[in-house]
């Protein structure tokens, strides 16, 4: 119950499309979601988070979409860069004594954004 | 503000032998989580740390172990190593550990040989 599971595991898109990344939950306890980028040989840096609160949340191209009935979130990148080809991670906390400081992540995404 | 520093960035160790990894967080940020990073695995919670105590532990067996000092610093400590153990180990911080923001360090590549 635990699990964060993202999709797809790899993705390919032409400089300029959009990027789409889903996550998929089933603790239902979860209450924070944040997407991070990593890049080779970097640690992981958020790029934006959301609460339940809120059906979507836009930062510059990023956004995110939360269906709280559906258990399930997505990263969009609008308007996507070859400086966006990353690993991407969606996670999930929720606050509470056996959750303090954790996050549990998705198995993560390659992008790979052709010029 | 200066974000979160891993130090060393690389080590290399043999079978056995046992290894001290370090984290300074973000000033201000009281809680410090630790991951293992490996391909297999993913990104795998090891502890977290909120002044000087750990409030929670992920299920890594008791080779892996940690603290945290009075300033935030944290070190977790790995004994007997296994070849298994060869991984990113990032260490996050945030202001409390309660659902807020977490930054990552850039990590410490940690390979046994």
């Amino acid at each position: 119950q635990q699990q964060v599971k993202q999709s797809p595991q790899s993705l390919i898109v032409q400089k300029g499309g959009i990027s789409i990344i889903n996550c998929a939950y089933e603790n239902t306890a979860f209450d924070y979601f944040p997407w991070y980028q990593q890049f080779p040989g970097k640690g992981p840096a958020l790029l934006i988070a959301i609460r339940p609160d809120v059906s979507e949340k836009k930062e510059g191209r990023f956004t995110i979409s939360f269906n709280k009935s559906a258990k399930q979130f997505s990263l969009h990148i609008m308007d996507s860069q070859p400086g966006d080809s990353a690993t991407y991670f969606c996670a999930a906390s929720y606050a509470g004594g056996t959750s303090y400081g954790k996050l549990t992540f998705g198995q993560g995404t390659i992008l790979t954004v052709h010029p | 503000k200066a974000g979160v520093t891993q130090t060393p960035r690389y080590l290399i160790k043999t079978r056995g032998q046992q290894v001290t990894l370090s984290c300074s967080p973000i000033s201000g940020h009281r809680s410090v989580s630790w991951y293992q990073q490996t391909p297999g695995q993913g990104l795998q919670f090891l502890f977290e740390y909120f002044s000087e105590t750990q409030r929670n532990k992920g299920n890594f067996p008791g080779r892996f172990s940690g603290r945290q000092f009075s300033n935030s610093r944290s070190e977790m400590n790995v004994s007997t190593l296994e070849l298994g153990d060869s991984a990113l180990y990032l260490c996050a911080s945030s202001f409390d550990g309660m659902n807020t923001e977490a930054f990552f360090g850039q990590g410490t590549r940690l390979t046994v040989v």
